[in-house]
């Protein structure tokens, strides 16, 4: 199947570490990507290819992955970071896209 | 710097069509993969479909087959995305959002170009009698 799965919520204190999972068949052949959206905001690419930070994107964004389910790692989570989280990937033949369910991440 | 300007609002009535303008300004517009995204009121993102310019063939996500069109205008390096038939639970923002397909005379380079790095601010869709 072409589902990605995401939890609904995580939540952190400042200068903790938020962990965002995301699991799927297709991450298995394919990279993934992750998008912050603030509220009544377009989404920002936080990382691409997996791994890769984008110019602009505070060095505490990292991913990592492993086979079917890849990580977004918040180290040192700061008020700013409170948003929605999403991961995307593509199909096998990357003929379509599809995004998981979205993570809201609360600071507390 | 490449950006997507689009239009702000429109209200359409149910079982009507709506065509939502991107018009992408800097950049080589023919190289880019635009892709509409939607996201209905308090909901996630749902990707609707893709074209790049250079090629003009669009590939659509199954669930809006046959009720969607995307196409590029290449001469004003405008995207647009129209659907049809539309119904209450079409009430959306719609964006495009783009990336750059590296490629060489009409090669691709890197396949590694499925995802977006430049969104637009959105156009609000309101469906509704």
């Amino acid at each position: 199947s072409y589902e990605l799965t995401q939890p609904p919520s995580v939540s952190a204190s400042p200068g903790q570490t938020a962990t965002i999972t995301c699991s799927g068949d297709a991450l298995a052949k394919q990279y993934a990507y992750w998008y912050q959206q603030k509220s009544g905001q377009a989404p920002v690419l936080v990382i691409y290819k997996g791994t890769e930070r984008p110019s602009g994107i505070p060095e505490r964004f990292s991913g990592s992955s492993s086979g079917t389910r890849v990580t977004l790692t918040i180290s040192g989570v700061q008020a700013e970071d409170e948003a929605d989280y999403y991961c995307q990937s593509a199909d096998s033949f990357a003929s379509f896209l599809m995004f998981g369910g979205g993570t809201r991440l609360t600071i507390l | 710097q490449v950006q997507l300007v689009q239009s702000g609002a429109e209200v359409k009535k149910p079982g009507s069509s709506v065509k939502v303008p991107c018009k992408v300004s800097g950049g080589t517009f023919s190289t880019y993969s635009i892709n509409w995204v939607r996201q209905a009121p308090g909901q996630g993102l749902e990707w609707m479909g893709s074209i790049i310019p250079i090629f003009a063939t669009p590939n659509y996500a199954q669930k809006f087959q046959g009720r969607v069109t995307i196409n590029a205008d290449e001469s004003t390096g405008t995207a647009y995305m129209e659907l049809s038939r539309l119904r209450s639970d079409d009430t959306a923002v719609y964006y495009c959002a783009s990336t750059t397909v590296r490629m060489d005379r009409g090669v691709i380079l890197d396949y590694h170009y499925h995802f977006m790095d430049v969104w637009g601010k959105g156009t609000t869709v309101t469906v509704f009698s």
